[in-house]
Order: C-alpha cells, then structure tokens, then sequence
C-alpha cells in the first residue's frame, strides 16, 4: 500500500459524460501528478500540482482538468468523453524536493474508466 | 527530442538472472528510476540511481552509466511473481518542469 488513494476504482459511463477522478497523497507529500495509461500503452504523464498550484503539463487534452485543493487532495475532470479516453488513470504523490532526495512518486491504484 | 528504449518483450527461467535494459537522450540528466507494474496494478517504486555504479536492492539490481546514457536492471534468483513490466524513467534537468520521461516498459514473462 503506497497510501496513495484513489477513487472511484471504476467508473463505466457513455460518450459525451463528464466524470471526476479523486486523488488523496501520501500524508506529507505536496506533489500531486495524475497519468493515463491505455491498453498496452506507456504511462502518458498528464499534469502536475505542487501544493496548490500546477507546476508541469503534459500531454493533457482541452477536454480534461485538474486542481489540487488547500488539503492536497487532487481532482482530475473528464468531460465530453469519446471511447478512446477509456484506460487506467493513475495518481501519483511525492514528497517536497530536497538536495540528494529522489523525490521518488508512489502511485496510487488507479481508476479504470471504460466509455461506452 | 527525448527518448527511453526499453526491450518491448523478455522471457526467463525461474531461478535464473535476467537483465532489463534502457538507453536514454534527454535535455540534461537528474535520475534514473526502475518501476515495477503488474498487468492491472499501479506501478511500484523499485530503484534510483543518480550517480554511476550499481545501487543493490536484495534479489534486484540497478546499474547506471551516464557518459553511455544507459541504464540496466538486474534480477537474480528469478520468481514467477517477477512476471510483470518494468518501467524505465528519467528525470531531465530540473527548474520548474520536473516531470519524468518514462518508457514504455519491458514485459517480462518468468516460466516455471
């Protein structure tokens, strides 16, 4: 257990939804980086918030956001979703960066959404 | 551009050693780090390596040349619970982008 937590675990909805995806970090960590990784495809890094506000982007879509609340909680917002956006979307924290620090990120279980 | 090459497919023997394998470009070098992934699962933090040498970890093993720009992950003493994918990431220089470069990992297959 990473204490990375993620919810829902699933979500089925259809074309054209809108969904919200939860992340809570590690107890501690201020970075918050959210990924997708389809069937047989590479981790594709999305976004990232360093407590509070976005510090890296990726390769996220206009369609989808995120934000990081004042309690580090994370929210990543899917909407007018297509079939191809269905795959496993993953939550990762890491602790504040320090010299000689590997600022490792634990991953959280994941949220595998399916648009049908 | 930026780029991480990972053998796509490994096959090994239990109780046999097997070695991973990733060669990297990035704009400038900050860590290398080794995840494991079962199929389904999140990825699990196995090994970084910042400086050159081997970094041991128990059964696993992380080696790292930055002038070749190449990494390897050894596994001894193989088990089946080792079937999974190996991701190879790096973190290029850092500021204020400071996102990881992942491959797309090797999936490695241990036969009884």
């Amino acid at each position: 257990d990473s204490g990375v937590t993620q919810t829902p675990k699933h979500l089925i909805t259809a074309t054209g939804q809108r969904v919200t995806l939860r992340c809570s970090p590690r107890s501690g960590d201020l970075s918050v980086y959210w990924y997708q990784q389809s069937l047989d495809q590479g981790l594709q890094f999305l976004i990232q918030y360093y407590n509070g506000e976005e510090r890296a982007k990726g390769n996220i879509l206009e369609r989808f956001s995120a934000q990081q609340f004042p309690d580090l909680h994370s929210e990543l917002n899917l909407s007018s979703l297509e079939l191809g956006d269905s795959a496993l979307y993953f939550c990762a924290s890491s602790a504040p960066a320090r010299v000689g620090m590997a600022e490792t990120q634990y991953f959280g279980p994941g949220t595998r959404l399916l648009v049908l | 551009g930026q780029n991480i090459d990972q053998p796509t497919e490994m096959t090994a023997t239990e109780g046999a050693i097997v070695q991973i394998n990733c060669t990297y470009q990035t704009s400038g070098f900050n860590g290398l780090f080794w995840y494991q992934q079962h199929a389904g699962e999140a990825p699990t933090f196995l090994s970084y390596n910042v400086l050159d040498g081997l970094e041991e970890k128990g059964r696993f093993s992380s080696f790292l040349s930055r002038s070749k720009g190449y990494s390897y992950l050894l596994l001894k003493e193989l088990q089946m619970k080792d079937s999974a994918s190996y991701l190879c990431a790096v973190r290029s220089l850092g500021g204020n982008n400071r996102k990881l470069i992942w491959g797309l990992g090797t999936s490695l297959a241990v036969n009884p």
